[in-house]
């Protein structure tokens, strides 16, 4: 069973500051991996979604990777905003005929002035 | 382009009392998902649907029963609610096995 973990659950940084959110899983054999954000009593954002042949996705200040073989998948985030405080998630979808996504419990991200 | 939406955006049962939640899309999307989000649970699937008259389980079933008529609508239904039912619902939608796009959700409070 697909496990999908992220760690820190909570992180606080300055302004101004890059930083790096991490998600990992426990089955290599992915179709693709999406990061979303979401705010407080929001629904979920789409910010990239990396398939499983490529190594990076960059969106503006966002820069997603993934190293499938090791189970890795990193998010930064260049020159912090207050506006990018929320919370980060990732999820995998298996490769195969499987439809559904394996969500982590998200990175609470709080970006102070 | 409205994406996904959802309604309603609240709700208050009683226990077993019975509601529809309804999920719409505008993206020609042919696959759909119903999610439910708990405080350190995550976001958990309930059940999903790979085109227009289709539907499949997801982990977190039971309890819940859905339909999918026409292609842009994923009704989600409470047959008698529960308590244990208390969440917030978000609805997805996806074209094929790409990016999926979620709806602002419905917060559920069964009392």
């Amino acid at each position: 069973k697909q496990e999908v973990t992220q760690i820190p659950a909570a992180l606080s940084v300055p302004e101004g500051e890059n930083l790096v959110l991490n998600c990992s899983f426990t089955d290599s054999a992915i179709y693709n991996l999406q990061w979303f954000r979401q705010d407080p009593g929001k629904g979920l954002t789409s910010l990239l979604l990396i398939q499983s042949s490529q190594r990076e996705q960059t969106s503006g200040r966002l820069n997603a990777s993934l190293d499938k073989s090791s189970g890795r998948s990193t998010l930064y985030i260049a020159a912090s905003q207050p506006g990018d405080s929320a919370t980060y998630l990732c999820a995998v979808r298996p490769s195969g005929t499987a439809s559904k996504l394996t969500f982590g419990t998200g990175t609470r991200l709080q970006v102070t002035l | 382009n409205a994406g996904v939406t959802q309604t309603p955006k609240f709700r208050v049962l009683k226990t077993g009392q019975s509601m529809t939640l309804l999920c719409a899309q505008d993206m020609n999307h042919e696959y759909m998902y119903w999610y439910r989000q708990d405080p350190g649970m995550g976001l958990r699937l309930i059940h999903y649907s790979v085109g227009e008259g289709t539907t499949a389980k997801g982990e977190v079933p039971d309890g819940y029963n859905v339909s999918r008529l026409k292609k842009q609508n994923f009704l989600l239904g409470l047959e008698s609610a529960a308590p244990s039912q208390t969440s917030v619902y978000f609805c997805a939608s996806s074209y094929v096995r790409d990016e999926q796009f979620f709806g602002p959700g419905t917060r559920l409070t069964v009392l």
